[in-house]
């Protein structure tokens, strides 16, 4: 079945950083992919996502491309700030799988001043 | 536009007593509707899922149950709260062809 793998946190980073998290997908279609972010005590927010292979998404910062060679959708971020401390998920919806999302167990993000 | 509102914010509840949490969607029609569980410090739980009126899909064996009495109402309940249902529950709902759209969450404590 479908799944996703991000990589294991916490993730700790220095202010000005360069972010990296890793995520991989499995899928039987064509998904949709999405990252999401939660911060302290809160639901989760759409960051960004791509529905198509070679896809850039793009927000706040944030960039991940949908490589479907590699089935992967990695997030990266050029400069953190401490306000991008949260945690971070990676999901896909397959139309193949009545557009279930599929997550991946998050990681979580500390920026240090 | 849609919005999607959940409640309570948080909640304190014996062992033992039932629950009931609700979710509402606003501005869409036959969404697919979630119901998940966050514990503390732990990804994301599919509790269940909801792709119509009166087809609930349980993820996980346990004593919470969910229905969808109308097409933008999702509900969460237990006959019998455990100590291990405490944790952070979210309501979610999507489209054919949207991403997720979350609830706030409820912060359930179980005591």
């Amino acid at each position: 079945g479908d799944s996703v793998t991000q990589m294991e946190g916490p993730v700790t980073l220095s202010e000005e950083a360069f972010l990296t998290i890793n995520c991989t997908y499995t899928a039987t279609g064509y998904p949709s992919l999405f990252w999401y972010v939660q911060y302290p005590g809160e639901g989760l927010q759409l960051l960004l996502k791509a529905t198509k292979a070679d896809d850039k998404g793009s927000n706040k910062g944030f960039e991940a491309t949908y490589r479907k060679e590699t089935t992967s959708f990695h997030l990266e971020k050029g400069s953190v700030q401490v306000s991008d401390s949260a945690v971070y998920f990676c999901a896909l919806s397959d139309a193949g799988n009545n557009r279930k999302l599929i997550w991946g167990l998050g990681t979580s993000l500390a920026v240090n001043p | 536009s849609q919005t999607i509102h959940q409640w309570p914010a948080t909640l304190v509840q014996p062992v033992g007593s039932p629950l009931s949490l609700e979710c509402t969607v606003e501005g869409t029609s036959n969404p697919n509707l979630y119901w998940y569980r966050q514990a503390a410090g732990r990804g994301l739980q599919l509790l269940f899922y909801s792709v119509g009126i009166g087809q609930i899909s349980s993820e996980v064996p346990q004593n919470l149950s969910a229905s969808r009495p109308q097409d933008r109402q999702f509900i969460l309940s237990s006959k019998k709260l455990l100590l291990s249902d405490s944790g952070f529950y979210l309501c979610a709902w999507s489209d054919r062809d949207t991403e997720a759209f979350f609830g706030q969450g409820t912060r359930l404590t179980v005591v």
